[in-house]
């Protein structure tokens, strides 16, 4: 069971627009950055999103990151096949236990 | 460019312990803290803990407190987390990350290691 709430699936047609939400807490989203991570098959996770709407240089601005209360989203447009990855939402926690917490995932799948 | 290369696979009897290495490269090692990161088969991510290499401090996920130690190793520029009283449930891949933060903690993963399996069964 993971901190963070994330729908277990999502899916598009290429060139379609899909969005990915993240819901938390205000220990968590409500009080912190959100990051998302995109993670290939068999690969490692790699930075897609900082500091709520941040992207990396090198990621496409066909990503986007937006943050309302204690909740996220990852948008996509203009999906492509090699879009087809699990993404993963996460945040600092203010908590004792837990510094980090993280989504449980959600598998995007391109039609 | 900078690269993390992690250590191989292992496996391992449960009640024993389990040793990961992080080779840092293309960057200056102690300016950046170094996360750790699991990842059990078929689930999500799950944060462990870090290290900053440049004092040695660390910070450890409640979970884990009592049966992890991340250690570096300067003159190497390789970070170390070690699992001890390993059970079958700890059974996963491995990360570790790079914060993206310049002698400060900034809370970003922006380079991840490949990652190393450690499998934990009798």
């Amino acid at each position: 069971q993971s901190v963070l709430t994330q729908p277990p699936s999502a899916s598009g047609t290429p060139g379609q627009r899909v969005t990915i939400s993240c819901s938390g807490s205000s220990s968590n989203i409500g009080s912190n950055y959100v990051y998302w991570y995109q993670q290939l098959p068999g690969t490692a996770p790699k930075l897609l999103i900082y500091r709520n709407n941040q992207r990396p240089s090198g990621v496409p601005d066909r990503f986007s990151g937006s943050k309302s209360g204690t909740s996220a989203s990852l948008a996509i447009s203009g999906l492509r096949s090699e879009d087809e990855a699990d993404y993963y939402c996460a945040a600092w926690d203010d908590s004792l236990s837990v510094h980090v917490v993280f989504g449980g995932g959600t598998k995007l799948t391109v039609l | 460019q900078v690269q993390l290369v992690q250590s191989g696979a292992e496996v391992k009897k449960p009640g024993a312990s389990v040793k990961v290495s992080c080779k840092a490269s293309g960057y200056t090692f102690t300016g950046y803290y170094m996360h750790w990161v699991r990842q059990a088969p078929g689930q999500g991510l799950e944060w462990m803990g870090w290290i900053n290499p440049n004092s040695g401090g660390t910070n450890y996920a409640q979970k884990f407190q009592g049966r992890v130690t991340m250690t570096r190793d300067t003159s190497i520029s390789t970070a170390y987390m070690e699992l001890s009283r390993l059970r079958s449930d700890d059974t996963a891949v491995y990360y570790c990350a790079r914060d993206s933060g310049e002698y400060q903690f900034a809370g970003t993963f922006d380079y991840w290691g490949q990652g190393t399996l450690v499998t934990v069964s009798s």
